[in-house]
């Protein structure tokens, strides 16, 4: 199974841009890249994901190098609800698994 | 609304004791997952459905049993086998488990075993 490779921790200054990274550097072509955000005692929220291109959503942009071998996950305005552990997972589409790593544990400074 | 609902929050229960978690979806989605979480932990997979009345082992799937008899439902029993039941346990549903479709968490359940 591929893993994913992010920092333990990270902070970042309200309302200023987070760019959150993640190496995946044994991906397959097949492996989607997908960002799940958590808050404490809940379950995982869908951030975004993506397979070769960069992606946007309301939530946050996901790039993608052109090698895939890593991504980074940007918040364009971090506020205090943002502080939340990011996983970074890849997911094989013929295995259906996602393998969680331990995330990133993203700090928001008021 | 639409969505994941897991009961209880939180759930005690005594060493040697049976104990099932309920999870039901109302999002029409064809597959649903359970993952267990240790403090600090990701998630690891113990089982996955991809449609009612069949069901498929995930990577510590040993202690513990479930079924899939309706599309909303996919209740978990964690049994007297499994040695280190006390955990949050996420249960999760997707539209389809063969293409790239995001998971929907609930609220998960904190199981302690003492």
């Amino acid at each position: 199974d591929a893993k994913t490779t992010q920092p333990n921790s990270m902070e970042s200054n309200e309302e200023e841009p987070v760019h959150l990274p993640c190496n995946h550097s044994t991906i397959s072509g097949t492996d989607y890249i997908h960002w799940y955000r958590q808050l404490p005692s809940q379950g995982p929220e869908y951030v975004i994901h993506g397979l070769t291109s960069n992606v946007n959503n309301r939530m946050a942009s996901l790039a993608i190098a052109e090698d895939r071998k890593s991504s980074t996950l940007i918040l364009h305005r971090a506020t205090l609800r943002d502080a939340a552990v990011y996983y970074c997972i890849l997911r094989d589409v013929s295995t259906y698994k996602y393998i969680f790593g331990t995330g990133t544990r993203l700090k928001v400074l008021a | 609304d639409g969505g994941i609902t897991q009961s209880p929050k939180y759930l005690f229960r005594k060493e040697g004791q049976n104990v099932t978690l309920s999870c039901e979806q109302n999002l029409n989605h064809d597959a649903m997952y359970w993952y267990r979480q240790d403090p600090g932990q990701g998630l690891r997979l113990i089982y996955y459905s991809q449609i009612v009345n069949d069901f498929q082992k995930g990577d510590i799937a040993e202690g513990y049993s479930v079924s899939r008899e309706k599309k909303e439902s996919f209740p978990l029993t964690v049994t007297s086998a499994q040695k280190n039941p006390t955990a949050f346990y996420l249960c999760a549903s997707s539209k389809y488990i063969v293409r790239s479709y995001e998971q929907y968490f609930g609220p998960g359940t904190r199981l302690t075993v003492t």
